[in-house]
């Protein structure tokens, strides 16, 4: 099955500043990556996704790049925010109409005021 | 949009005690979805519904594990003879047919 592995494990910016989380995936079928937003005491919460015909989405703050021959893809957040502190989860799904996402192990973003 | 609910929020057993948690997905939503959640984890994969039919269990779902979707609504995930290792947080998600999954807030299990 497809593997996902997250960095780092832990982050800390000042805010203002902007924040990178990487993840790499090993199943080259793997064709629609979302990243996740989890609140202490909250179920993770979709921010955005992207699919394997595009190579960087954008929203507002949050953006998404896609790297298919390397198999590796990124989180950016810019002009953080002390709201942004969280954990945030990325995720593969691999093949086209598979029924389930797999995780990586998560990043604790801190946003120091 | 009422979002996906699940109950209880907390649930804290005696090892050995059955449980069952509910989960009511988006009402437009076919496909629904169980996955454990542990201490510092991302989400881990149980199970996977689509409209009443189970349709893929992961090796994870051990015998004591079963879930129900019976009227492709509602669904419940019961746990017999609960152990100590069970302890983690479950999650239910549901979406329709490729497109993102919307997660609950999940049902938090302490087995003592």
């Amino acid at each position: 099955g497809e593997n996902v592995e997250q960095h780092p494990s832990t982050l800390s910016v000042q805010e203002g500043d902007s924040a990178v989380i990487k993840c790499t995936y090993s199943d080259s079928a793997s064709n629609y990556f979302p990243w996740y937003k989890q609140e202490l005491g909250k179920g993770p919460q979709l921010i955005i996704d992207i699919r394997s015909n595009v190579g960087e989405k954008k929203d507002q703050r949050i953006a998404v790049t896609l790297n298919k021959t390397a198999k590796h893809f990124s989180l950016h957040i810019t002009e953080t925010q002390p709201e942004d502190s969280a954990v945030y989860f990325c995720a593969a799904r691999d093949r086209a109409g598979a029924n389930n996402l797999f995780f990586g192990t998560g990043t604790r973003l801190t946003v120091i005021p | 949009d009422t979002g996906v609910s699940q109950n209880p929020r907390h649930k804290i057993t005696k090892r050995g005690q059955n449980v069952t948690f509910r989960c009511d997905p988006i009402s437009e939503h076919n496909r629904l979805y169980w996955y454990r959640q542990t201490l510092g984890q991302g989400p881990e994969f149980l199970t996977y519904f689509q409209n009443e039919a189970q349709l893929e269990k992961s090796r994870l779902l051990s015998d004591r594990f079963s879930a129900e979707r019976p009227k492709g609504s509602f669904s419940t995930l019961e746990i017999q003879r609960t152990e100590q290792g069970d302890s983690a947080m479950y999650l239910c998600a549901s979406g329709p047919a490729n497109s993102p999954l919307h997660f609950g807030n999940g049902t938090r299990l302490t087995v003592t």
